[in-house]
């Protein structure tokens, strides 16, 4: 099984500033097959990111994608108040052929 | 607009089975898988399986392979999840999710979720 840790648990900042999240993979996946999403509270996950870099629509180019191997990063450029929020990374490969990382929680300093 | 829209929230014993549908609308559903997704209080989310929406095919996770079913009707475009022998550590908030079926896997919408809970 790929396993898929993601730093930092929390990260504390403010509207405006930059975020860099990170997710780990247990071993090597192809950068086709990963994927991010946000959850806020109370609602279904949203995908944000497939293939490492490519934006869902409806989705701001605040938010940008990139790695490959083992690891991957997700950043948003400027804060807005909607983005606090639980960020997961999402792979497709081995058996079980679909794992997520335990999330990252974006919170307001 | 695409929507997946899930049936209402569920209470079972121990031992009991739980059916949760998954009606779609908006696009062709036979085009796309349906995934499901599970959340137990605190907990990352957990694949539990798919079935593509055109041919039927399912795949489960090993975790849930003896105990999950899911099937589709395409005359109503929905999908359904029934997990048996449930027990407390299956209380979670169940989701489907779309499957674009572009040669990778991720889901690009969601259904609003299916609190499960399992108790005595």
């Amino acid at each position: 099984e790929i396993v898929l840790t993601q730093s930092p648990g929390t990260l504390s900042l403010s509207p405006g500033e930059r975020a860099t999240l990170s997710c780990r993979a247990s071993q090597s996946i192809s950068s086709s097959d990963l994927a991010w999403y946000r959850q806020k509270p109370g609602q279904a996950p949203r995908l944000l990111i497939y293939g490492t870099s490519g934006r869902a629509t409806g989705i701001p180019d605040r938010f940008s994608g990139i790695g490959s191997g083992t690891d991957f990063t997700l950043t948003i450029s400027r804060l807005e108040p909607e983005d606090f929020a639980v960020y997961y990374c999402q792979q497709y490969g081995s058996s079980p052929p679909i794992t997520f990382g335990q999330g990252t929680r974006l919170e307001i300093k | 607009q695409v929507q997946l829209v899930q049936s209402g929230a569920e209470v079972k014993k121990p031992g009991a089975s739980v059916k949760v549908s998954c009606k779609t609308s908006g696009y062709t559903f036979s085009n796309f898988a349906v995934h499901w997704v599970r959340q137990a209080p605190g907990q990352r989310l957990e694949w539990m399986g798919w079935i593509n929406a055109g041919n039927g095919i399912t795949k489960y996770s090993q975790r849930f392979q003896d105990r999950v079913t899911i099937t589709r009707d395409t005359s109503a475009s929905t999908a359904y999840m029934e997990m048996s022998s449930l027990r407390s550590e299956d209380t979670a908030v169940y989701y489907c999710a779309r499957d674009p079926l572009g040669g990778s896997v991720y889901f690009d919408s969601w259904g609003q979720g299916t609190l499960v809970t399992v108790s005595s």
